[in-house]
């Protein structure tokens, strides 16, 4: 596709449910990066995969939060037994190289958990 | 660890006038910097970026950036500001010298430009 995609755009999630979010990258882009928005702050790094490879999960907030990139194009975004702080947008970016590339970022899902 | 302060939340300014949100970062090491915008239920468009060379740095829009490495800022400008500049800017920073070959950003919390007529 032309740009990023993530589906689906809106989730409401009961407490305690499990969640998959999926990001189709720009065809051959290499790097991929999931980020989470609160609402009123920045995007904070959650993961970052080089082809399949996941090279730096150090934003994932728990253990509840699972990222993989099997492939190497569609990543999937999964969070178990959601929690209220989880409620955010989560962006998905990626890039065709790795450093000094621009980033392209998708329109992001919006979860909120109920 | 880096950290991006973007010191107003919120600017307010009437078409065609000037405008500077502005942005500082933190950091011990050498940055690249960025700004980003974000529209209403959109995802972030990359505005400009400064990697080296000139510290004025040009971006899409109009837009224009200068690096200060002395006062470590990285402010935002653009001389005439149209109503349909209304949206949420992002600076970002990555560490230029991280290892890992990627540029993991760092982002301020943004400030909202609202363009009036």
């Amino acid at each position: 596709g032309a740009g990023v995609s993530q589906s689906p755009r809106y989730k409401v999630a009961k407490r305690g449910q499990d969640v998959a979010l999926r990001c189709d990258p720009i065809s051959g882009h290499v790097s991929l990066f999931w980020y989470q928005q609160a609402l009123g702050q920045g995007p904070e790094f959650l993961t970052y995969f080089q082809n399949e490879a996941q090279l730096d999960k150090s934003g994932l907030p728990s253990d509840r939060f699972f990222a993989e990139r099997p492939e190497g194009s569609v990543s999937t975004l999964k969070i178990q037994r959601t929690q209220q702080e989880d409620s955010a947008v989560y962006l998905c970016a990626s890039s065709l190289g790795t450093a000094n590339t621009e980033a392209f970022f998708g329109q992001g899902t919006r979860l909120t958990v109920v | 660890a880096q950290s991006v302060t973007q010191l107003d939340s919120q600017v307010p300014v009437f078409e065609e006038a000037p405008v500077e949100l502005r942005c500082n970062y933190s950091s011990s090491v050498s940055v690249y910097l960025f700004w980003y915008v974000q529209y209403p239920n959109q995802g972030l468009q990359l505005l400009l970026k400064y990697l080296s060379g000139s510290t004025l740095v040009k971006g899409i829009n109009g837009f224009e950036a200068e690096f200060n490495k002395s006062q470590t800022s990285f402010h935002l400008r653009k001389p005439s500001v149209h109503i349909s500049d209304t949206a949420e800017y992002f600076c970002a920073v990555s560490d230029r010298g991280f290892s890992g070959g990627y540029n993991k950003l760092i982002f301020g919390a943004g400030t909202r430009l609202a363009v009036h007529p």
